[in-house]
């Protein structure tokens, strides 16, 4: 069965400092993975996906980038953080083909300080 | 523009009481329906899900869905709630259309349940 991790579970960070979030696949191959914001009292926004390996889309122009190094692994980075930019950080993916459901890690919990 | 509203931030249910929860949307076809639920702190669990065929579609923990295209509507019901249904619950959409790879989600609905 497929399952996906995510970590850290939570992370405080001064502002200014840099940021890296890791979502890791298994149990499939070439899954297509996005990355979410979920901010308080708010559903959830789209922002980044990727269907391949160096492939990265953009929704939100933001302070965060993206990449996907291997087929499974999906890294969430920024430079310099923002308070903005605290919030629960999910991971997603859905496979390759077939339908359009998608299915979420654990999330992330970051604090900007 | 695509956009999928849940017009109830927070519903207060009794425990063995009935519970529907509103989604309707807007597209210009019919999209892709999902509904998931989250617990606090905790990811995003896929409930349901309808891409055609019956309009009525039934999911894991006793939850089903009605899809009403006449309504753009996609509520999500359950006869008799239990004390463990306490969480968010989100509607989404994905878009049938090439090149588009996203779900939308609505804002959630607070779901709280009285002993």
């Amino acid at each position: 069965s497929q399952t996906i991790h995510q970590w850290p579970a939570t992370l405080v960070q001064p502002v200014g400092s840099p940021l890296s979030l890791e979502c890791t696949v298994e149990g499939t191959s070439n899954p297509n993975l996005y990355w979410y914001r979920q901010a308080a009292g708010r559903g959830l926004q789209l922002l980044f996906y990727s269907v391949g390996i160096g492939q990265i889309s953009s929704e939100v122009p933001q302070n965060l980038s993206a990449s996907r190094p291997q087929d499974r692994q999906f890294i969430l980075s920024s430079k310099k953080l923002l308070l903005s930019d605290s919030g629960f950080y999910l991971c997603a993916w859905r496979a390759g083909t077939g339908g359009r459901e998608q299915y979420f890690g654990p999330g992330t919990r970051l604090t900007v300080t | 523009a695509q956009s999928v509203t849940q017009p109830d931030i927070h519903i207060t249910v009794s425990e063995g009481a009935s519970l529907e929860l509103r989604c309707n949307y807007s597209y210009g076809a019919t999209p892709y329906l999902f509904w998931y639920v989250q617990s606090p702190g905790q990811g995003l669990q896929l409930l349901l899900k309808y891409f055609s065929g019956d309009t009525l579609v039934q999911g894991i923990k006793g939850f089903e869905a009605e899809f009403k295209r006449s309504q753009s509507s996609f509520n999500l019901r359950k006869p008799s709630v239990h004390w463990s249904d306490a969480a968010e619950y989100f509607c989404a959409v994905g878009l049938r259309a090439p090149n588009t790879d996203k779900l939308i989600f609505g804002t959630g609905t607070r779901l709280q349940v009285f002993p």
